[in-house]
């Protein structure tokens, strides 16, 4: 079946913009994680979603970032006012139960 | 807080080489241990996990991991490298601490086969 998807797959955008980065998961999965990965910094936790909700959300690094997940589906992660050490690739990931995640390809971002 | 440590940042190893990738994790509680590989241009795959039972855990493409509760490690091994082993590898892990959810993850090891 069909894997975790992302959108878009890159994007490069101007320092002050905001950007709005997409998840669709796997489709039944209710668990939704954003991670970030930044060169030589591996994988850092973002925020998690269990269903529509957010009970962790420790990761996000600053207000101007924040993420949603309607209908328990499609998860949107917002950053405003971009700054360069936003650039990484933004990875989601998808759970049904179990701690078992399954990754999306990520999105690229870059800020200029 | 629960932390994730790999030993190797870059291993250069030739084909036929045996692999060891060192991983020690930090929590003292009942853990869910993880490798997970990525292929140059291609998203993140899980190679094993272990959470229960048999401490010597068996992936895909002839990887193992042995995890040793009394020294907190999940180290990875492979008897005979290839070339398409290319990739890095990040081992993770969740625990009660976490609500078994978000992953930590240490900070990957770069692995490069030479044909």
């Amino acid at each position: 079946g069909a894997g975790v998807s992302q959108s878009p797959s890159n994007k490069v955008t101007e320092k002050g913009k905001d950007v709005e980065l997409r998840c669709d998961p796997i489709s039944g999965h209710t668990a939704l994680y954003w991670y970030r990965q930044s060169l030589g910094q591996g994988l850092e936790f973002l925020i998690y979603f269990q269903g529509n909700s957010a009970p962790d959300k420790s990761g996000l690094p600053s207000d101007r970032f924040s993420a949603e997940r309607t209908g328990g589906s499609v998860s949107t992660l917002t950053i405003q006012r971009t700054q360069q050490e936003d650039s990484a690739v933004y990875l989601c990931a998808s759970s049904l139960v179990g701690p078992e995640q399954y990754f999306g390809p990520g999105t690229r971002l870059t800020v200029t | 807080a629960q932390s994730v440590s790999q030993h190797n940042h870059h291993v250069i190893l030739s084909e036929a080489a045996s692999l060891e990738l060192g991983c020690n994790y930090s929590y003292g509680g009942t853990v869910n241990l993880f490798w997970y590989v990525q292929y140059p241009g291609q998203h993140l795959q899980l190679l094993l996990k272990y959470f229960s039972g048999d401490p010597l855990v068996k992936g895909i493409k002839g990887f193992e991991a042995e995890f040793i509760k009394s020294k907190f490690s999940f180290n990875l091994r492979k008897p005979s490298v290839q070339w398409s082993d290319t990739a890095e590898y990040f081992c993770a892990v969740n625990s009660m601490n976490s609500g078994y959810s978000t992953l930590t993850f240490g900070k990957g090891t770069m692995l490069l086969v030479s044909p």
